[in-house]
C-alpha cells in the first residue's frame, strides 16, 4: 500500500532535548516536505526537498533541520526544541513535475514543555 | 507560494444536502488542488483542476475554476456524515513554486445525520 509513515505519532518532551521525527514514503517520490499546523494559522511549510541531498527552506524553517540522504526518508530534526514548536506536524511526498498531488502522513503531535 | 482563502470558515448541513465551499487566490496559477482533512488526520488529495480547465468531476465532487475571478468552488452532492471534515484549497503557481503548497484555514464542514 502506498503510504507516508511518520514516527512517532505523539510525543511529549521538554525544552532543549533534541528530537527527530522520521518520515518515510514507499512511492519512490522525488519530492518530500514538512508542514506544521497550528490553530488559526492553517498549515505552513517548514522545509522541502526536491531530491536526495537537495533541501530548501519553506515559510517557517527557524528552529528546524532536515536531511535527505535517501530518497525514501526525510527526517525533521529539532536540535533544541522550544514550547513554540508545540504543534501538529505533517510530512508529505509527491512526484516532481506539474500537476502532481501531495500524499500526506497521518501527522505527529508534538508537545514541548 | 500563494495561499488560498476558503469561505465559509464553517458550514453545517443535513445529510443528503449539497455543500458548496469557495476558494479565492491572488496570483496566476498552474493548477488548484482540493484536500480533505478528517479531525487530527493527514490531508487527503481530492481533486486537481488545471488552469485551462473550467470544471471537473470526481464521483460526488464537482470543482469549478474561474481564473478571471481567481476563484474556485467545491461542490459535494448528496452529502454523508462521513464527509464531515475540513476542506482546503491549494493554488499552485508555475515553475519552482509548484511544490510549495500553502494552505489556508480551510472550511469546516459538518454533515448532521
Amino acid at each position: 500500500e502506498a503510504q507516508v509513515t511518520q514516527n512517532p505519532r505523539y510525543l511529549i518532551t521538554v525544552t532543549g532535548k533534541k528530537l527527530t521525527v522520521t518520515c518515510s514514503q514507499n512511492m519512490n517520490h522525488e519530492y518530500m516536505s514538512w508542514y506544521r499546523q497550528d490553530p488559526g494559522l492553517g498549515l505552513r511549510q517548514i522545509y522541502y526537498s526536491m531530491n536526495v541531498e537537495v533541501t530548501d527552506k519553506g515559510d517557517v524553517p527557524e528552529g528546524y533541520k532536515v536531511s535527505r540522504k535517501e530518497k525514501r526518508n526525510f527526517p525533521l530534526i529539532l536540535e533544541s526544541p522550544s514550547p513554540n514548536q508545540t504543534s501538529l506536524y505533517f510530512c508529505a511526498s509527491a512526484w516532481t513535475g506539474s500537476n502532481q498531488p501531495q500524499h500526506f502522513g497521518d501527522g505527529t503531535r508534538l508537545s514541548i514543555l | 507560494s500563494q495561499q488560498g482563502e476558503e469561505d465559509p470558515q464553517a458550514l453545517s448541513i443535513q445529510e443528503g444536502e449539497n455543500a458548496t465551499m469557495n476558494c479565492s487566490y491572488k496570483t496566476s496559477i498552474n493548477n488548484l488542488q482540493w484536500y480533505r482533512q478528517n479531525s487530527g488526520r493527514g490531508l487527503v488529495h481530492l481533486i486537481l483542476i488545471r488552469s485551462n480547465e473550467r470544471e471537473k468531476h470526481s464521483g460526488r465532487l464537482r470543482v469549478t475554476l474561474d481564473t478571471s475571478k481567481k476563484s474556485s468552488s467545491l461542490l459535494i452532492t448528496a452529502s454523508r456524515a462521513a464527509d464531515t471534515a475540513s476542506y482546503f484549497c491549494a493554488p499552485t503557481g508555475s515553475g519552482g513554486s509548484n511544490y510549495k503548497l500553502t494552505f489556508g484555514k480551510g472550511t469546516l464542514l459538518t454533515v448532521n445525520p
